[in-house]
Protein backbone atom coordinates (compact mmCIF):
# COMPACT_ATOMS: atom_id res chain seq x y z
CA UNK A 1 0.00 0.00 0.00
CA UNK A 2 0.56 3.61 0.06
CA UNK A 3 1.66 5.20 2.93
CA UNK A 4 2.59 8.86 3.53
CA UNK A 5 3.01 10.40 7.28
CA UNK A 6 4.06 13.97 7.86
CA UNK A 7 3.50 15.98 11.25
CA UNK A 8 -0.02 16.68 12.14
CA UNK A 9 0.36 20.91 12.84
CA UNK A 10 3.64 22.95 13.82
CA UNK A 11 3.67 26.43 15.50
CA UNK A 12 6.67 28.78 14.60
CA UNK A 13 7.03 32.30 15.22
CA UNK A 14 7.36 35.38 12.28
CA UNK A 15 10.94 35.40 10.92
CA UNK A 16 12.43 32.11 12.08
CA UNK A 17 13.22 28.56 10.04
CA UNK A 18 10.53 25.66 9.91
CA UNK A 19 11.01 22.33 8.48
CA UNK A 20 8.28 20.30 7.89
CA UNK A 21 9.68 16.61 7.37
CA UNK A 22 7.74 14.00 5.02
CA UNK A 23 8.24 10.17 5.31
CA UNK A 24 6.57 7.88 2.61
CA UNK A 25 6.35 4.58 1.34
CA UNK A 26 5.21 4.14 -2.01
CA UNK A 27 5.52 1.11 -4.79
CA UNK A 28 5.87 3.03 -7.38
CA UNK A 29 8.22 7.15 -7.26
CA UNK A 30 7.80 9.46 -10.13
CA UNK A 31 8.52 12.22 -8.05
CA UNK A 32 8.03 14.29 -4.60
CA UNK A 33 5.65 17.39 -4.71
CA UNK A 34 4.68 20.05 -2.46
CA UNK A 35 1.60 21.88 -2.07
CA UNK A 36 0.36 24.99 0.26
CA UNK A 37 -3.36 24.96 0.73
CA UNK A 38 -4.42 27.91 3.05
CA UNK A 39 -7.90 27.74 4.91
CA UNK A 40 -10.62 26.61 1.88
CA UNK A 41 -8.69 27.11 -0.73
CA UNK A 42 -7.30 24.82 -3.15
CA UNK A 43 -3.82 23.64 -3.22
CA UNK A 44 -1.04 25.92 -5.05
CA UNK A 45 2.14 23.97 -6.07
CA UNK A 46 5.70 25.09 -4.22
CA UNK A 47 8.57 22.68 -5.05
CA UNK A 48 9.17 18.93 -6.50
CA UNK A 49 12.15 16.89 -6.14
CA UNK A 50 13.20 13.91 -8.50
CA UNK A 51 16.40 13.48 -7.72
CA UNK A 52 18.42 13.62 -4.53
CA UNK A 53 19.30 16.51 -3.12
CA UNK A 54 18.25 20.34 -2.51
CA UNK A 55 15.76 22.63 -4.30
CA UNK A 56 15.74 25.95 -3.43
CA UNK A 57 12.99 28.12 -4.43
CA UNK A 58 13.29 31.92 -2.64
CA UNK A 59 11.96 31.29 0.54
CA UNK A 60 11.27 27.70 0.31
CA UNK A 61 13.72 24.86 -0.35
CA UNK A 62 12.72 21.15 -0.49
CA UNK A 63 15.04 17.99 0.01
CA UNK A 64 15.14 14.76 -1.37
CA UNK A 65 16.19 11.38 -0.20
CA UNK A 66 14.89 8.34 -2.02
CA UNK A 67 16.71 5.71 -0.09
CA UNK A 68 15.56 6.98 2.69
CA UNK A 69 11.84 7.33 1.32
CA UNK A 70 12.36 10.78 3.19
CA UNK A 71 11.49 14.69 2.10
CA UNK A 72 11.52 17.90 4.35
CA UNK A 73 10.33 21.61 3.39
CA UNK A 74 12.13 24.49 4.79
CA UNK A 75 10.31 27.50 5.31
CA UNK A 76 13.09 30.54 5.81
CA UNK A 77 12.09 34.13 7.30
CA UNK A 78 8.67 32.54 8.65
CA UNK A 79 5.66 35.37 7.24
CA UNK A 80 2.10 35.58 8.58
CA UNK A 81 0.80 34.56 5.36
CA UNK A 82 2.93 31.15 5.45
CA UNK A 83 0.11 30.16 8.05
CA UNK A 84 -1.50 27.19 5.75
CA UNK A 85 -1.24 23.15 5.34
CA UNK A 86 1.43 22.12 3.54
CA UNK A 87 1.10 19.31 1.84
CA UNK A 88 3.46 16.33 0.81
CA UNK A 89 2.75 14.15 -2.27
CA UNK A 90 4.49 11.53 -3.82
CA UNK A 91 3.69 10.77 -7.75
CA UNK A 92 3.47 7.48 -9.25
CA UNK A 93 2.58 7.64 -12.77
CA UNK A 94 0.00 9.08 -13.14
CA UNK A 95 -1.78 9.23 -9.54
CA UNK A 96 -0.84 11.54 -6.46
CA UNK A 97 -0.53 10.06 -3.06
CA UNK A 98 -1.05 12.94 -0.97
CA UNK A 99 -0.38 13.32 3.33
CA UNK A 100 -2.87 14.28 5.75
CA UNK A 101 -0.87 17.39 5.27
CA UNK A 102 1.20 19.58 8.12
CA UNK A 103 -1.02 22.58 9.62
CA UNK A 104 1.91 25.57 9.99
CA UNK A 105 0.66 28.18 12.81
CA UNK A 106 3.05 31.73 12.33
CA UNK A 107 2.71 33.62 15.13
CA UNK A 108 3.86 36.88 16.07
CA UNK B 1 -4.64 32.84 -18.72
CA UNK B 2 -7.79 30.81 -17.32
CA UNK B 3 -6.80 28.43 -14.45
CA UNK B 4 -8.63 25.34 -13.62
CA UNK B 5 -12.29 26.30 -13.04
CA UNK B 6 -14.93 24.15 -11.22
CA UNK B 7 -18.28 24.51 -10.90
CA UNK B 8 -20.60 24.80 -8.36
CA UNK B 9 -18.50 26.45 -5.41
CA UNK B 10 -21.07 24.42 -2.94
CA UNK B 11 -23.63 21.99 -3.29
CA UNK B 12 -26.53 20.56 -0.52
CA UNK B 13 -27.57 17.11 -1.01
CA UNK B 14 -30.24 14.57 0.85
CA UNK B 15 -28.91 11.04 1.15
CA UNK B 16 -30.00 8.98 -1.94
CA UNK B 17 -29.48 11.47 -4.84
CA UNK B 18 -27.06 11.90 -7.48
CA UNK B 19 -24.35 15.07 -8.16
CA UNK B 20 -22.72 16.17 -11.06
CA UNK B 21 -19.76 18.19 -10.26
CA UNK B 22 -18.01 19.75 -13.44
CA UNK B 23 -14.10 20.64 -14.71
CA UNK B 24 -12.65 23.02 -16.99
CA UNK B 25 -9.12 22.74 -17.23
CA UNK B 26 -6.11 24.98 -17.44
CA UNK B 27 -5.79 26.31 -21.21
CA UNK B 28 -3.40 23.99 -22.84
CA UNK B 29 -4.24 20.64 -20.37
CA UNK B 30 -4.99 17.76 -21.59
CA UNK B 31 -5.26 15.77 -18.70
CA UNK B 32 -7.73 16.11 -15.55
CA UNK B 33 -7.73 14.05 -12.50
CA UNK B 34 -10.18 14.10 -9.91
CA UNK B 35 -9.70 14.11 -5.58
CA UNK B 36 -11.78 14.21 -2.61
CA UNK B 37 -10.24 16.33 0.51
CA UNK B 38 -12.05 14.65 3.83
CA UNK B 39 -11.86 17.89 6.27
CA UNK B 40 -8.50 17.69 8.05
CA UNK B 41 -7.29 14.94 5.44
CA UNK B 42 -4.80 15.43 2.15
CA UNK B 43 -6.84 15.15 -1.22
CA UNK B 44 -7.38 11.17 -2.29
CA UNK B 45 -7.31 10.25 -5.95
CA UNK B 46 -10.64 9.35 -7.56
CA UNK B 47 -9.89 8.83 -11.03
CA UNK B 48 -7.83 10.59 -14.40
CA UNK B 49 -9.01 10.83 -17.51
CA UNK B 50 -6.80 11.45 -20.93
CA UNK B 51 -8.14 11.30 -24.42
CA UNK B 52 -11.39 10.46 -23.18
CA UNK B 53 -10.94 7.52 -21.29
CA UNK B 54 -10.67 6.86 -17.96
CA UNK B 55 -6.79 5.89 -17.33
CA UNK B 56 -6.50 4.90 -13.93
CA UNK B 57 -8.53 4.78 -10.86
CA UNK B 58 -8.70 4.68 -7.11
CA UNK B 59 -10.25 2.69 -4.21
CA UNK B 60 -13.47 4.31 -4.41
CA UNK B 61 -16.82 2.37 -5.45
CA UNK B 62 -18.63 2.57 -9.05
CA UNK B 63 -21.00 5.25 -7.59
CA UNK B 64 -18.31 7.42 -8.44
CA UNK B 65 -18.20 8.26 -12.36
CA UNK B 66 -16.55 10.51 -14.26
CA UNK B 67 -16.45 11.95 -18.07
CA UNK B 68 -14.39 13.91 -20.51
CA UNK B 69 -15.47 15.96 -23.57
CA UNK B 70 -13.33 16.92 -26.45
CA UNK B 71 -12.32 20.18 -25.35
CA UNK B 72 -10.78 18.00 -21.97
CA UNK B 73 -13.80 19.56 -19.77
CA UNK B 74 -14.67 16.69 -17.21
CA UNK B 75 -17.69 15.88 -14.65
CA UNK B 76 -17.68 13.72 -11.76
CA UNK B 77 -20.82 12.06 -11.29
CA UNK B 78 -21.32 10.16 -7.79
CA UNK B 79 -24.85 7.98 -7.35
CA UNK B 80 -26.90 7.37 -4.19
CA UNK B 81 -25.37 10.04 -2.16
CA UNK B 82 -24.09 8.79 1.44
CA UNK B 83 -23.38 11.16 4.17
CA UNK B 84 -19.67 10.03 4.54
CA UNK B 85 -19.29 11.69 0.50
CA UNK B 86 -19.59 15.39 2.20
CA UNK B 87 -16.12 16.35 1.32
CA UNK B 88 -14.20 19.00 -0.84
CA UNK B 89 -14.01 17.88 -4.43
CA UNK B 90 -11.18 19.17 -6.15
CA UNK B 91 -10.16 18.86 -10.31
CA UNK B 92 -6.84 18.79 -11.06
CA UNK B 93 -5.46 19.47 -14.58
CA UNK B 94 -1.81 18.31 -16.32
CA UNK B 95 -0.29 18.15 -19.50
CA UNK B 96 -0.04 14.37 -20.40
CA UNK B 97 0.54 11.38 -18.36
CA UNK B 98 3.35 10.27 -16.27
CA UNK B 99 6.32 12.05 -16.44
CA UNK B 100 6.84 15.27 -14.19
CA UNK B 101 4.68 17.24 -14.53
CA UNK B 102 2.58 18.64 -11.54
CA UNK B 103 -0.97 19.60 -11.03
CA UNK B 104 -2.74 22.93 -11.28
CA UNK B 105 -5.81 22.22 -8.76
CA UNK B 106 -9.12 24.07 -9.21
CA UNK B 107 -10.97 25.92 -6.02
CA UNK B 108 -12.95 22.84 -5.61
CA UNK B 109 -16.59 22.17 -4.87
CA UNK B 110 -17.83 21.58 -1.58
CA UNK B 111 -20.63 19.07 -1.32
CA UNK B 112 -22.40 18.55 1.83
CA UNK B 113 -24.69 15.71 1.95
CA UNK B 114 -27.44 15.65 5.09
Amino acid sequence: GQNIDQPTEMTATEGAIVQINCTYQTSGFNGLFWYQQHAGEAPTFLSYNVLDGLEEKGRFSSFLSRSKGYSYLLLKELQMKDSASYLCAVKDFNKFYFGSGTKLNVKP
Amino acid sequence: DAGVTQSPTHLIKTRGQQVTLRCSPKSGHDTVSWYQQALGQGPQFIFQYYEEEERQRGNFPDRFSGHQFPNYSSELNVNALLLGDSALYLCASSLGTGGYEKLFFGSGTQLSVL
